[in-house]
């Protein structure tokens, strides 16, 4: 079956430590992005990323870094920048970001990050 | 002001009601509008997709906007408890790095 695959479900972060939060998809998508969904707030872009090799911030890209080395997958570093980094943590990709057109995202299941 | 305003709930209707679930918002130049459903601890997953002013419909649901308003609905008949979840409104004006999400309307279907 055609995805995107998030992993771990359940994450917990000690204070200074980085954890990475793993997002792969075989849906052959070109574009893929990073969410953050609060309670009470909508989900707010981290960072996206349109081709491999490439990737731009988002709203809220402070304290978290990301690599594109392969088309299938986006992985999301949590640094110890970070100084909130509760929440519930969202992969998505869509068939090619483009300027002209909004095309389908598609989500993955989430992580849930905790502070220890 | 957000740029778009949702209500959070929560929402209870009993099962076969008819459910309204809105969206405003304040930027005029937004096209692309998005009903997405999420379950609780879980990623969302597109229901209804809108470019542009008018209704569209899908089996029982039903989007409308309302550009000249800056209004989005969303319309569930014959409501069923497996409709209990989160929902999302978003939209932009192109690209989805673009995108702008609703807080979410919590919607719970009772027996």
């Amino acid at each position: 079956d055609g995805g995107i695959t998030q992993s771990p479900k359940y994450l917990f972060r000690k204070e200074g430590q980085n954890v990475t939060l793993s997002c792969e998809q075989n849906l052959n998508h070109d574009a893929m992005y990073w969410y953050r969904q609060d309670p009470g707030q909508g989900l707010r872009l981290i960072y996206y990323s349109q081709i491999v090799n490439d990737f731009q911030k988002g709203d809220i890209a402070e304290g978290y870094s990301v690599s594109r080395e392969k088309k299938e997958s986006f992985p999301l570093t949590v640094t110890s920048a970070q100084k909130n980094p509760t929440a519930f943590y969202l992969c998505a990709s869509s068939i090619q970001a483009s300027l002209e057109t909004n095309e389908k995202l598609f989500f993955g299941s989430g992580t849930q990050l905790s502070v220890l | 002001q957000k740029e778009v305003e949702q209500d959070p709930g929560p929402l209870s209707v009993p099962e076969g009601a008819i459910v309204s679930l809105n969206c405003t918002y304040s930027n005029s130049a937004f096209q692309y509008f998005m009903w997405y459903r999420q379950y609780s601890r879980k990623g969302p997953e597109l229901l209804m997709y809108t470019y542009s002013s008018g209704n569209k419909e899908d089996g029982r649901f039903t989007a409308q906007v309302d550009k000249s308003s800056k209004y989005i609905s969303l319309f569930i008949r014959d409501s069923q408890p497996s409709d209990s979840a989160t929902y999302l409104c978003a939209m932009s004006n192109f690209g989805n790095e673009k995108l702008t999400f609703g807080t979410g309307t919590r919607l719970t279907i009772i027996p």
